[in-house]
């Protein structure tokens, strides 16, 4: 079974500062990983993913995130975050199981972005 | 443009009366999949179709039918809807050759039950 933990459920932090949304997940298998992004009243679209090759990854919007197979992590970093990041984000794996590849997600962190 | 369309985006209804939410893709995908959004639980998968007249339970099916008659149509049934299914909803899909399993959404129905 795989899992996947997003510590924060919330995050404040000012415009322009940086920003690092933790995301752990579990799997006996190898993964795939995302994060999504929910704007107020929308639905969730794809900021960026790791399928394989170069463990730093870039998004959509300036994040980016990092794979750490030893710390079994996908945390996700901003260097300076506007007020239009303010979101929730969510952190999936995905993994093959007999039924395909089923998208298992985090429980959300809350970025606000204050001025 | 491609697109998931969910329908409606807002409803509140009273406990069991039936009712239907539609989700329709015009991306051609096989694969098709029902989401609930609850706050502190993330999305949990209630359904989901590996194409058509293929559909199978997710993690909370419970409360919950669907049918997959034609590719692009994934409609979720609540034959009597409960207060705790009061949530957010949200259909996605992707296409079967995809092996990495990321999903495309709708931009979810909120759905109050009374």
């Amino acid at each position: 079974a795989q899992s996947v933990t997003q510590l924060d459920s919330q995050v404040p932090v000012f415009e322009e500062a940086p920003v690092e949304l933790r995301c752990n997940y579990s799997s006996s298998v190898s993964v795939y990983l995302f994060w999504y992004v929910q704007y107020p009243n929308q639905g969730l679209q794809l900021l960026l993913k790791y399928l394989s090759g170069s463990t730093l990854v870039k998004g959509i919007n300036g994040f980016e995130a990092e794979f750490n197979k030893s710390q079994t992590s996908f945390h996700l970093r901003k260097p300076s975050v506007h007020i239009s990041d303010t979101a929730e984000y969510f952190c999936a794996v995905s993994s093959f199981t007999g039924g395909g590849n089923k998208l298992t997600f985090g429980t959300g962190t809350q970025l606000k972005v204050e001025l | 443009e491609a697109q998931v369309t969910q329908n409606p985006r807002y409803l509140i209804t009273v406990t069991g009366k039936k009712l239907t939410v539609t989700c329709s893709q015009n991306m051609n995908h096989e694969y098709m999949s029902w989401y609930r959004q609850d706050p502190g639980l993330g999305l949990r998968q209630i359904y989901y179709s590996m194409n058509v007249e293929v559909t199978d339970k997710g993690d909370v099916p419970e409360g919950y039918k669907v049918s997959r008659k034609e590719k692009r149509n994934f409609p979720l049934i609540l034959e009597s809807p409960s207060p705790n299914q009061t949530s957010l909803y949200f259909c996605a899909s992707r296409k079967a050759g995809s092996n990495t399993g990321e999903l495309f959404f709708g931009e979810g129905s909120r759905l109050t039950v009374l």
